[in-house]
């Protein structure tokens, strides 16, 4: 009864590869994001979707690319990986987005995408 | 971009003792959320604080909001191993936006 998944947990792949990282989640939340958390545990949001519609895109390489085929999945694809991109790579949900006050995120396992 | 400081950015201390973890910034946030997160795992909500001068317990856990809005602060009474974790303060810029994470504080606690 995992709440937000991802796979896989741990990706290692080559320089230059395109790879995609699977989250689903079976909360029946409207909004999803991806987050990055480099080597000093910072945490940095990449996107978030409500509802299939981009809402966040922060300032990220147009290598990353994220899709919502439906609401409970969000799925993240890199293409021509980089060194820099080694991270840990960390799928969340929460409810609503904009409604209410502080809404709570639920976080998956994370995905730790080695690049050599 | 609003930014959030956390302090210390390590902590060892021993079971038994006390600790206090700062988060900071120059902006108003409408809300504050404290994170745990554990090796190989999410980030886990310990608790929101959305009042300037709020408080909340959490068993032995202690969360301040700012009057002003702009910081907070966690303490730990009599820490056990099981806190152990690195906790992140996350600010909300206005209602339902997206969350700014701090730079996390590594805490190790000691048998």
């Amino acid at each position: 009864d995992t709440a937000v998944s991802q796979t896989p947990k741990y990706l290692v792949t080559q320089m230059g590869n395109d790879k995609s990282i699977k989250c689903e989640q079976n909360l029946g939340h409207d909004t999803m994001y991806w987050y990055k958390q480099d080597s000093k545990k910072f945490l940095k949001i990449m996107f978030s979707y409500n509802n299939k519609e981009l809402i966040i895109n922060e300032t990220v390489p147009n290598r990353f690319s994220p899709k919502s085929p439906d609401k409970a999945h969000l799925n993240l694809h890199i293409n021509s990986l980089e060194l820099g991109d080694s991270a840990v790579y960390f799928c969340a949900s929460s409810p609503l987005w904009g409604e209410t006050s502080t809404d709570t995120q639920y976080f998956g396992p994370g995905t730790r995408l080695t690049v050599l | 971009t609003q930014l959030l400081e956390q302090s210390p950015q390590f902590l060892s201390i021993q079971e038994g003792e006390n600790l206090t973890v700062y988060c900071n910034s120059s902006s108003v946030f409408s809300s504050l959320q404290w994170y745990r997160q554990e090796p190989g795992e999410g980030p886990v909500l310990l608790v929101t604080v959305v009042t300037g001068g709020e408080v909340k317990k959490l068993k032995r856990l202690t969360f301040q909001f700012g009057d002003a809005r702009k910081d907070s602060s966690l303490h730990i009474t009599a820490a056990q191993p099981g806190d152990t974790g690195l906790y992140l303060c996350a600010g909300e810029e206005t209602s339902g936006s997206r969350l700014t994470f701090g730079e996390g504080t590594q805490l190790t606690v000691n048998p």
